[in-house]
């Protein structure tokens, strides 16, 4: 089955850049989406197609795919973006359905 | 506003069933997919399937083939997921998300439902 690896976690200082990192073998080829998730919260869409954001997310999120690493960017980063992120994309299983497999996510810690 | 309400919290005793309903609101509910993704406690997301309203057709995970059926009203414009034979390692919040299949993204959640089990 396809897995994906992001790191456990991330600390940066307001203001920063924090990068979010996604391994899979040639998830270049594949569409990622990322989620936010804060606590007692459920998780958000925050970046589609490797790099869209939908309504109402800032532009400080953006996203990029290629090789076997997709990446979530942060720039300027706030208290409120303390949150768990996970990557998703779609694989199949031995049957040939197409199944959703998610990454095991990443602590953003702001210091 | 696109709206996806879950059942309240539930305790069941391992062996019992437990069904969950996730109530949708301010969109064409058979336009959309429907997944359910659960957390255990202090966990990462995992994918239990997904359910397409339009036609009464589920995909499972392969980890709950046989445990868990996907349904819905579409009257009600409610979601439905049944868990059987449950047991302590079940015990987590289950999520139903939207998915409006182009972008195939997960794009609006519902609150979590806490199931826990218990003896």
């Amino acid at each position: 089955s396809y897995v994906l690896t992001q790191p456990p976690s991330v600390s940066v200082a307001p203001g920063q850049t924090a990068r979010f990192t996604c391994g899979g073998d040639d998830i270049g080829s594949k569409d990622v989406h990322w989620y936010q998730q804060k606590p007692g919260q459920a998780p958000v869409l925050v970046i589609y197609n490797d790099s869209d954001r939908p309504s109402g997310i800032p532009e400080r999120f953006s996203g990029s795919n290629s090789g076997n690493t997709a990446t979530l960017i942060i720039s300027r980063v706030e208290a409120g973006d303390e949150a768990e992120y996970y990557c998703q994309v779609w694989d199949s299983d031995s049957d040939g359905y197409s199944i959703v497999v998610f990454g095991g996510g990443t602590k953003l810690t702001v210091l | 506003q696109v709206q996806l309400v879950q059942a309240g919290a539930e305790v069941k005793k391992p062996g019992a069933s437990v069904k969950i309903s996730c109530t949708t609101s301010g969109f064409t509910f058979t336009n959309y997919y429907i997944h359910w993704v659960r957390q255990a406690p202090g966990q990462g997301l995992e994918w239990m399937g997904i359910y397409n309203p339009s036609d009464d057709s589920p995909t499972y995970a392969q980890n709950f083939q046989g445990r868990v059926t996907m349904t819905s009203d579409t009257s009600m414009s409610t979601a439905y997921m049944e868990l059987n034979s449950v047991r302590p390692e079940d015990t987590a919040t289950y999520y139903c998300a939207r998915d409006p299949s182009t972008p195939p993204s997960l794009d609006y959640w519902g609150q979590g439902t806490l199931v826990t089990v218990s003896s």
